[in-house]
């Protein structure tokens, strides 16, 4: 069975630093893209960072590019993601997404159970 | 930052069938990429529903079905059941240099 569990949310004040961590088992992590996707609080899905398998592709959206940095260990069958700098609209519920890599489009097939970072003064 | 376009909220009673748009643009669906969707029940993570427009993982129950066509795409509940009461979203690929994934602005479905 997949499983993806996240860890290291938490409060933290504006321009601080938090690193998130997403255990995986069930599957041969290093055989797979991941993600990063975020909920702000009573908001919509946001698509933050992607890893290539051996961790030689990363792709990050605007709002967190030179912010955050995602990486992976592939003997620890972990991922994570370090955030620095970080704003009140960083505000959200990470969760850790295994992507399921398509011609026409990706998508994130099995979703970890979230972790909640909140920056606020 | 939602650039998939889909209506707040749809209700049915139960077993009504309720559609559920979610509209795009030509850097996403319009440019021939796969429209996904996800459920979302009350707190808890989101969850594959359909994928590749149509396709249904292994589990969920044909009573959900996709489609698409040109800048839009379409999911379907025929049969409305108590848990389908959810948030829906719908998710793409995005070939402008902002995001390279895109999701719906979210729906959710009330069953009266």
């Amino acid at each position: 069975e997949v499983q993806l569990v996240e860890s290291g949310g938490g409060l933290v004040q504006p321009g601080g630093s938090l690193r998130l961590s997403c255990a995986a088992s069930g599957f041969t992590f290093s055989s797979y893209w991941m993600s990063w996707v975020r909920q702000a609080p009573g908001k919509g899905l946001q698509w933050v960072a992607n890893i290539k398998q051996d961790g030689s592709e990363k792709k990050y959206v605007d709002s967190v590019k030179g912010r955050f940095t995602i990486s992976r260990d592939n003997a620890k069958n972990s991922l994570y993601l370090q955030m620095n700098s970080l704003r009140d609209e960083d505000t959200a519920v990470y969760y850790c997404a295994r992507v399921a890599r398509t011609l026409y489009g990706d998508y994130f097939n099995y979703w970890g159970q979230g972790t909640l970072v909140t920056v606020s003064s | 930052q939602s650039v998939l376009t889909q209506p707040p909220s749809v209700s049915g009673a139960p077993g009504q069938r309720v559609t559920i748009s979610c509209t795009g643009s030509s850097s996403n669906i319009g440019a021939d990429y796969d429209v996904h969707w996800y459920q979302q029940l009350p707190g808890t993570a989101p969850k594959l529903l359909i994928s590749g427009n149509s396709n249904r993982p292994s589990g969920v129950p044909d009573r959900f079905s996709g489609s698409k066509s040109g800048t839009s795409a379409s999911l379907a509940i025929t049969g409305l059941q108590a848990e389908d009461e959810a948030d829906y979203y719908c998710q793409s690929y995005d070939s402008s240099l902002s995001a390279l994934y895109v999701f719906g602005t979210g729906t959710k479905v009330t069953v009266l």
